[in-house]
């Protein structure tokens, strides 16, 4: 199957700060990149749908001044968490597709913790 | 997307067969049946997709009934390292967005 990444795998911030996330799809071209995120015990909730060169759509209760998300290339899209505070701690997934695919292939995850 | 349902739980023991059954009455003509396996803290990992009849893999059998309102996953012969959570999907297709319900939390015991 196809591979995505995602950079950091975890990563701990001070509470204001700003923390990027990364994800790319190394061996196919990611038409849609979707952002989610997982807190303990639960399922995934999705965040955003990103395509390459447009605005992401935002599912309803996500601020989108918050999460930031950018799809520059068909390979690359990145979700900074703005002014981070506590309550953002959660598990933070993306997936992807794109032409050939039969389905949606997730990153590994990133852990992000604000203390 | 076509709203599923599976159960919570399962516990079942190393070398058995474990089958999850899903629900999905609403699905629709064009939409493929899709599971993923989850680890904790990791991503979902694709484990099959099938449209109707029988899907096989390496890793799992996927049966669905000719009226497709219901999908059976089988893992055969599961081990320790087959303890994770197993969600069903309907309508995964390029561009569109998934809806994750709560998902099978399998727990294999020796």
């Amino acid at each position: 199957g196809a591979v995505v990444s995602q950079h950091p795998s975890w990563v701990i911030c001070k509470s204001g700060t700003s923390v990027k996330i990364e994800c790319r799809s190394l061996d196919f071209q990611a038409t849609t990149m979707f952002w989610y995120r997982q807190f303990p015990k639960q399922s995934l909730m999705l965040m955003a749908t990103s395509n390459e060169g447009s605005k992401a759509t935002y599912e309803q209760g996500v601020e989108k001044d918050k999460f930031l998300i950018n799809h520059a290339s068909l390979t690359l899209s990145t979700l900074t968490v703005t002014s981070a505070h506590p309550e953002d701690s959660s598990f933070y997934i993306c997936s992807a597709d794109g032409t050939g695919q039969e389905t949606q292939y997730f990153g590994p995850g990133t852990r992000l913790l604000v203390l | 997307l076509a709203k599923t349902t599976q159960p919570i739980s399962m516990d079942s023991y190393e070398g058995q067969e474990v089958n999850i059954t899903c629900s999905h009455n609403n699905i629709a003509t064009n939409d493929y049946i899709t599971w993923y396996q989850q680890f904790p803290s990791q991503g979902p990992r694709f484990i099959i997709q099938g449209y109707k009849t029988k899907v096989t893999n390496e890793v799992a059998s996927l049966f669905i009934p000719a009226d497709r309102k219901s999908s059976t996953l089988s893992l055969p012969r599961v081990s320790l390292s087959d303890t994770a959570v197993y969600y069903c999907l309907v309508g995964v297709a390029a561009g569109n967005k998934l809806t994750f319900g709560g998902g099978t939390r399998v727990l294999v015991k020796p």
